[in-house]
């Protein structure tokens, strides 16, 4: 059974681009949620999708923006990128609430420069 | 306010020496979920345990258990007999009521184990 997969695995910005980042669920799983992962701010929710319907929103600014296709793939945006944007953003799947737990992915690590 | 409480920042053990995680929550909802979370190098996190709220039994599973006590709100976890692939960054997480739909995370506990 696969597990949860995000591409790319690295990525590399400058300041003021948009970045697209992907993630593909375990079969089966409907929800997807992001987390952001700093230094500094440890493990943060981003926001959360099922049935491509955002259901939770973490305290992010509105240049996060996430949604969920039809095959419950999910991808996150971040537009004009900060500097205080590098981390690594994970993504978790589950069948769609806590009673179930949630998978992670290796994560995407993004350097903004 | 900070929902999950991780005091220790470092833990450093040598091999087969007994690890134990502390971890305490705060919640209002009757109905959470607790998890334990390992983060190797790599940086994917891999579950470890769940526990509901209403389920207080300690169980040991291999060289892991855990310490559930609602009464201290917290949910500690042992790795027994430690081995050099258990270093890693070690998260407890909780996850409130039955529409919360996210995790909030303790701010980690990084177990060394040495040889």
């Amino acid at each position: 059974k696969a597990g949860v997969t995000q591409t790319p695995r690295y990525l590399i910005k400058t300041r003021g681009q948009q970045v697209t980042l992907s993630c593909s669920p375990i079969s089966g799983h409907r929800s997807v949620s992001w987390y952001q992962q700093t230094p500094g701010q440890g493990l943060q929710f981003l926001f959360e999708y099922f049935s491509e319907t955002q259901r939770n929103k973490g305290n992010f600014p509105g240049r996060f923006s996430g949604r969920q296709f039809s095959n419950s793939r999910s991808e996150m945006n971040v537009s004009t990128l900060e500097l205080g944007d590098s981390a690594l953003y994970l993504c978790a799947s589950s069948l769609g609430t806590g009673t179930y737990g949630y998978t992670f992915g290796s994560g995407t690590r993004l350097t903004v420069v | 306010a900070q929902k999950v409480t991780q005091a220790q920042t470092e833990i450093s053990v040598v091999e087969k020496e007994d690890v134990t995680l502390d971890c305490v929550y705060e919640t209002r909802d009757t109905t959470y979920y607790l998890f334990w979370y390992k983060q190797p190098p790599s940086g994917e996190l891999v579950f470890l345990i769940r526990r509901n709220s209403f389920d207080e039994q300690n169980e040991i599973s291999g060289r892991y258990s855990w310490n559930f006590q609602k009464s201290t709100s917290s949910f500690n976890f042992t790795i027994t007999a430690s081995q050099v692939v258990d270093s890693a960054v070690y998260f407890c997480a909780l996850s409130e009521g039955t529409n919360d739909y996210k995790l909030s995370f303790g701010a980690g506990t990084t177990v060394t184990v040495r040889a």
